[in-house]
């Protein structure tokens, strides 16, 4: 099943800095969607790209698509310790209507 | 609308009985997923509808595993015969399906399930 895989698996870094987390996947896809879960809540959806879009920005959040490399990438800028939170894709297949995610990438944003 | 709603938040049962959840999604969202998440892990898809329809069921769901969507609008899970792997939080999403594809979808808190 298209699953998408987050790289990297767990990143640390300073308020204020950037924070850059990488998406792949292998089939063709409707849209990609990022997802953000603190520990034991339910997942908040931060942004969705579609196919036919090659990057889209929300707040201080901007997201890229490259269908060619299929591949993904979340930026994160001027991190807040808030932002502390296990961020997850999700692609979307054409053929399919699932939403199936990988691991996730634990991001830690020290005060 | 308040969003997609989860009930119970917790249930704490003994191995070998059964427990039922339910899922209110967003009103006008015709798709409804069903997910399992583990410490440490990401959402497992386990089935989804479409209005009454349930499309899609993965392989990974026991025959203790059943959903419906009666009336296409809430869900309920039901764990029969209940297992300690069975403990995980279950999710709960909805979405709108268009004819090019569908909107985002947005998730519930989760009932978390601990088997004892």
């Amino acid at each position: 099943s298209q699953q998408g895989e987050e790289d990297p698996q767990a990143l640390s870094i300073q308020e204020g800095e950037n924070a850059t987390m990488n998406c792949s996947y292998k089939t063709s896809i409707n849209n990609l969607q990022w997802y953000r879960q603190n520990s034991g809540r339910g997942l908040v959806h931060l942004i969705l790209i579609r196919s036919n879009e090659r990057e889209k920005h929300s707040g201080r959040l901007r997201v890229t698509l490259d269908t060619s490399k299929k591949s993904s990438s979340l930026l994160i800028t001027a991190s807040r310790a808030a932002d502390t939170a296990s961020y997850f894709c999700a692609p979307q297949e054409t053929s399919g209507s699932r939403l199936t995610f990988g691991e996730g990438t634990q991001l830690t944003v020290n005060p | 609308d308040t969003g997609v709603s989860q009930d119970p938040r917790h249930k704490i049962t003994k191995r070998g009985q059964n427990v039922t959840f339910r899922c209110d999604p967003i009103s006008e969202h015709n798709r409804l997923y069903w997910y399992r998440q583990t410490l440490g892990q990401g959402p497992e898809f386990l089935t989804y509808f479409q209005n009454e329809a349930q499309l899609e069921k993965s392989r990974l769901l026991s025959d203790r595993f059943s959903a419906e969507r009666p009336k296409g609008s809430f869900s309920t899970l039901e764990i029969q015969r209940t297992e300690q792997g069975d403990s995980a939080m279950y999710l709960c999403a909805s979405s709108l399906a268009l004819l090019g594809g569908s909107t985002e979808a947005f998730f519930g808190q989760g009932t978390r399930l601990t088997v004892v």
